[in-house]
């Protein structure tokens, strides 16, 4: 059973670029939510996706925006990469049906130089 | 005041010895909390649920005070395989997103 995949696992991109992110939920999954991760922070809330809908988004500027398609895959899009904008961004899946829980990819690490 | 808020350690115990991790939450709402376990550039994973009775897994036991709005996991007999950051999260009742911990890196002494 694949669980959240993420792609790509690495990406270096310059001060002002555009970059996309993709994740494919755990099978069974219906809801997949975008996670900020800073060196030595927790994990920071971007928006969820349900039902190819932004249901929730946190404090992230304009400049993160989403996607979710038919099959339940996502994609994050950041654009005019800011420095601050380097972290871990983690993927979550969860089916809001018993057992409830969220299962995390294992993220894509985005350098901006 | 931070959401969630933990003592970020690092916390450096021998082998076999107990350990206990704090964590406070500030939203009185705050529905449902976990432990997650993250690994040294891992992704987070589900260590256990807190429920307010109280709940064990083996060598861990997590507690929850409502009224301090306060959560523990304690973990006895330490491994080295116990060395890992831990993160306290909080989920608020109708509200999708989880809210994490700075976490508690823990590292465990031969």
């Amino acid at each position: 059973d694949a669980g959240v995949t993420q792609s790509p696992t690495h990406l270096i991109k310059t001060r002002g670029q555009q970059v996309t992110l993709r994740c494919s939920p755990k099978s069974g999954h219906d809801t997949v939510s975008w996670y900020q991760q800073a060196l030595g922070q927790g994990p920071q809330f971007i928006f969820q996706y349900y039902e190819e809908e932004e249901r929730q988004r946190g404090n992230f500027p304009d400049r993160f925006s989403g996607h979710q398609f038919p099959n339940y895959s996502s994609e994050l899009n950041v654009n005019a990469l800011l420095l601050g904008d380097s972290a871990l961004y983690l993927c979550a899946s969860t089916s809001g049906l018993p057992p409830y829980g969220y299962t995390f990819g294992s993220g894509t690490r985005l350098t901006v130089v | 005041r931070k959401e969630v808020e933990q003592d970020p350690g690092p916390f450096n115990v021998p082998e076999g010895a107990t350990v206990a991790f704090n964590c406070t939450y500030s939203n009185s709402a705050s529905q449902s909390f976990f432990w997650y376990r993250q690994d040294c550039r891992k992704e987070p994973k589900l260590l256990m649920s807190v429920y307010s009775s109280g709940n064990e897994d083996g060598r861990f036991t997590a507690q929850l005070n409502r009224a301090s709005q306060y959560i523990s996991l304690l973990i006895r007999d330490s491994k080295l395989s116990d060395s890992a950051t831990y993160l306290c999260v909080v989920n608020d009742f109708g509200n999708e997103k989880l809210t994490f911990g700075t976490g508690t890196r823990l590292t465990i002494i031969p």
